[in-house]
Order: structure tokens, then C-alpha cells, then sequence
């Protein structure tokens, strides 16, 4: 079936430190994954999209690398600062039937000064 | 340009009542679905729309109908509310159906009791 798994559910980590959350998908023809990052009580907003034919994607501070073989795919936050305190949610396209995005279950990321 | 408008923003039934969520988009997107969010459990898919008349069953359909008579408008009506339909509910639109940024709307935070 359609399906995103996403780890950890929650990360705590040290103002500085990087942060690293993985996701896997079921389809192998699912060719986009998205990021999005929702504070809280506020609507998700997407932060950086990947598509199937690039391996790595970076925008400042925060990077996506995706490995199409194993079907996963990696959102990575360097020099972390307590505005990165979010949940953040992956996501894949699928194409049975009409294209649509399923989501993982999100991270809650806590970012300590 | 307003958006993604859903209302109301907070709603509560009683068990049986049905209702209807109102999400309207003035971007001229293609593409409308709902979701809905409960803790640990990310953004399901209920019901998405690929353009006016055309719609499709997402991830967690049961209890939920949609229709799209014009490009703008998507509503979702609860059937008959139940318990397990407390949740919060977005509304999303994008340009197209295939890999392109989703706008979200503000969400409702509904209680069923």
C-alpha cells in the first residue's frame, strides 16, 4: 500500500548540534518528497522539496538527501537554534490512481539553548 | 489573495450531527484535498480533488463525502459525527496534481462528544 514511515518521533538536541530524520516509502515510482514544518498551533509550511532525479538538496542550513534504491530519504538541520523547534513532516507522491501526497507521522524536534 | 479559507475555525457536535467544513481557494489551483491531524499520527489524507468534478478517496475516507462543483470550493461534509471524528482538519490546494507546493489553510479544530 502507500505508506511513509518517519523516525524518530521525537529528537531533542542541543542548540548548535545538527538534527537528522529519516523517512522511507512503499512505491518505488514515487518521484517527489517534500518537507514541511509546522510550529505550533500554526498551518505546515513546506521548507525544501526533493525530486527523484537529484541525490541532495541544500537551502542554507538544511539539506535533503534522497536514496531512490533503498526508497528513503533524509532531512538534515545544521547549527540547530530554538527557532527550528517543530514537528516536521515528510512526505511522498503517489500515483495509484490520481497523484496524491501521503505523509509521515511527523518528528517533534526540540531544539534546547 | 486571500489563500486557502476554511471555516469555521473551531466546531462542536454531538454524536450523529453532520456538518459541513468549508475550504475555499482563490489561486485557481487544480488541485484541493483535506486532511486531517490527530497527535502522533501526522496528516492523513480523507479526500483529494484533481479539478472541478473530479475527486478520490484518500487514505481515511469513512464518514466523510466531498464534492467539487467549481474550481474554488471543496467541502467536506460529516455524514453523521462520531467520537473518533475529533480531530483538526486541513484544507489544502496546489497548482497542479503532480510534486508542487501545497498551501494550507489555517485549519478546524473539531470536537465530537
Amino acid at each position: 500500500g502507500e505508506n511513509v514511515e518517519q523516525h524518530p518521533s521525537t529528537l531533542s538536541v542541543q542548540e548548535g548540534d545538527s538534527a537528522v530524520i529519516k523517512c522511507t516509502y512503499s512505491d518505488s515510482a514515487s518521484n517527489y518528497f517534500p518537507w514541511y514544518k509546522q510550529e505550533l498551533g500554526k498551518r505546515p509550511q513546506l521548507i525544501i522539496d526533493i525530486r527523484s532525479n537529484v541525490g541532495e538538496k541544500k537551502d542554507q542550513r538544511i539539506a535533503v538527501t534522497l536514496n531512490k534504491t533503498a526508497k528513503h530519504f533524509s532531512l538534515h538541520i545544521t547549527e540547530t537554534q530554538p527557532e527550528d523547534s517543530a514537528v516536521y513532516f515528510c512526505a511522498a507522491l503517489f500515483s495509484g490512481g490520481y497523484n496524491k501526497l501521503i505523509f509521515g507521522a511527523g518528528t517533534r524536534l526540540a531544539v534546547h539553548p | 489573495n486571500a489563500g486557502v479559507t476554511q471555516t469555521p475555525k473551531f466546531q462542536v457536535l454531538k454524536t450523529g450531527q453532520s456538518m459541513t467544513l468549508q475550504c475555499a481557494q482563490d489561486m485557481n489551483h487544480e488541485y484541493m484535498s483535506w486532511y486531517r491531524q490527530d497527535p502522533g499520527m501526522g496528516l492523513r489524507l480523507i479526500h483529494y480533488s484533481v479539478g472541478a468534478g473530479i475527486t478520490d478517496q484518500g487514505e481515511v475516507p469513512n464518514g466523510y463525502n466531498v464534492s467539487r462543483s467549481t474550481t474554488e470550493d471543496f467541502p467536506l461534509r460529516l455524514l453523521s459525527a462520531a467520537p473518533s471524528q475529533t480531530s483538526v482538519y486541513f484544507c489544502a490546494s496546489s497548482p497542479t496534481a503532480t510534486n508542487e507546493k501545497l498551501f494550507f489553510g489555517s485549519g478546524t479544530q473539531l470536537s465530537v462528544l
